[in-house]
């Protein structure tokens, strides 16, 4: 089944450890984005890539960075976390332009 | 600017009530996006509709069933004859023409009680 994929599922790092957060799709969407959700809260997007293109938003802090290698892949740097971090991390890929977003499972970051 | 509300936090129920859970936009956008995604305890967001601002007829899947009404700038959500595995936050979101982004709003949790 074509899918968005997300490792690990739990990661747990210690403050200040540089951590990487896998995605994944088998769907060969052109967009792919990062979310971050904290409890209780809705989903914040952290960036996306429009192919290549990478989309940061203005208050993403720099401490996250992105790669996207191929069409398939994308990763979420956090270069070095603190304890306000420990969050859901979603990935999610869509078509361009309106079209519904398909999210992974979440990788659940927990800061030690 | 876009935004979206969803004023209904938390709304519990007893199993086979039905349940409207409501969802309001606001956009300058003539041409844009309406969407339900729904998340379980396990946290994966799930994607129920996605609606486009030119379309505004009524939509039943099931027990889902989606209102759209451009007059009053809403997207409310009816569940009918509720069941335990309902229980979930769900999310209403907002993209506007020209954008890949979507605007959430922050949620109500649904309880449905055997």
């Amino acid at each position: 089944d074509a899918m968005v994929i997300q490792n690990p599922r739990y990661q747990v790092t210690q403050f200040g450890k540089p951590v990487t957060l896998s995605c994944s799709q088998t769907l060969n969407h052109n967009v792919m984005y990062w979310y971050q959700q904290k409890s209780s809260q809705a989903p914040k997007l952290l960036f996306h890539y429009y192919d290549k293109d990478f989309n940061n938003e203005a208050d993403t802090p720099d401490n996250f960075q992105s790669r996207r290698p191929n069409t398939s892949f994308c990763f979420l740097d956090i270069r070095s976390p603190g304890l306000g971090d420990a969050a859901m991390y979603l990935c999610a890929t869509s078509p361009p332009e309106g079209n519904e977003q398909f999210f992974g499972p979440g990788t659940r970051l927990t800061v030690l | 600017a876009q935004k979206v509300t969803q004023a209904q936090t938390e709304i519990s129920v007893v199993e086979k009530e039905d349940v409207t859970l409501d969802c309001v936009y606001e956009t300058r956008d003539t041409t844009y996006y309406l969407f339900w995604y729904k998340q379980p305890p396990s946290g994966e967001l799930v994607f129920l509709i996605r609606r486009n601002s030119f379309d505004e007829q009524n939509e039943i899947s099931g027990r889902y069933s989606w209102n759209f009404q451009k007059s009053t700038s809403s997207f409310n959500f009816t569940i009918t004859a509720s069941q335990v595995v309902d229980s979930a936050v769900y999310f209403c979101a907002l993209s506007e023409e020209d954008t890949d982004k979507l605007i959430f709003g922050t949620g109500t949790r649904l309880q449905v009680f055997p």
